[in-house]
């Protein structure tokens, strides 16, 4: 199975401030790379597939880059609202496998 | 608007089979563009994919390694729902359960999710 590494872990950001999150796969997945934001007891939500194409419904300030075995998820200006918990998943081949997650904390 | 709405017990004993059910509104079980998924969550595991099931001019399953010889993943086109079925729990198997929508073009990534029900295995 491809395992996916994100980092960090936790991140305190506060708002307004630009984050960006790293996801890496074990082997090339090209661009089948996908982010999800979940909080506290929902489901995961789609952002971003296929590295860079946002979701619909999605803010314009979640945006995706990467191809190969290395990905960027940038949130360009916090808002209240992205204090979350955030998963990238690669969707190249099966079994699909999703990072550990990463804790976006308020300073 | 799609929806996913889950039913089924959250607690299940040791050896016993855990069954869910995901009813589907503003879709089709038998939709030829999306498939549709079991995903669990726990704090050990993360998230973990179990299985799909889809219809491309007949029934196709697609099962996790891990699981595979423990779970079956059903359409049931009279309802429009899907179920899971897993036998053989053991308390490692305790998580949050999700259903989930792939829709075909985003190939593996999902975009429509349950609530999610938490099971607990327990004597």
């Amino acid at each position: 199975d491809i395992q996916m590494t994100q980092s960090p872990s936790t991140l305190s950001a506060s708002v307004g401030d630009r984050v960006t999150i790293t996801c890496r796969a074990s082997q090339s997945i090209s661009s089948w790379l996908a982010w999800y934001q979940q909080k506290p007891g929902k489901a995961p939500n789609l952002l971003i597939y296929k590295a860079s194409s946002l979701e619909s419904g999605v803010p314009s300030r979640f945006s995706g880059s990467g191809s190969g075995t290395e990905f960027t998820l940038t949130i360009s200006s916090l808002q209240p609202d992205d204090f979350a918990t955030y998963y990238c998943q690669q969707h190249n081949s099966y079994p699909v496998t999703f990072g550990q997650g990463t804790r976006l904390d308020i300073k | 608007q799609v929806q996913l709405q889950q039913s089924g017990p959250g607690l299940v004993k040791p050896s016993q089979t855990l069954s869910l059910t995901c009813a589907i509104s503003g879709d089709s079980v038998s939709s030829n563009s999306a498939a549709w998924n079991w995903i669990r969550q726990s704090p050990s595991r993360g998230l973990e994919w179990l299985g799909r099931t889809y219809y491309r001019s007949k029934w196709y399953n697609d099962y996790a390694v891990s699981v595979k010889s423990r779970i079956n993943i059903n359409p049931d086109t009279s309802k429009n729902q899907f179920s899971l079925q897993m036998n053989s729990v053991t308390p490692e198997d305790t998580a949050v359960y999700y259903c989930a929508r792939e829709r075909w073009e985003l190939r593996g990534a999902f975009d429509i999710w349950g609530h999610g029900t938490m099971v607990t295995v327990s004597s």
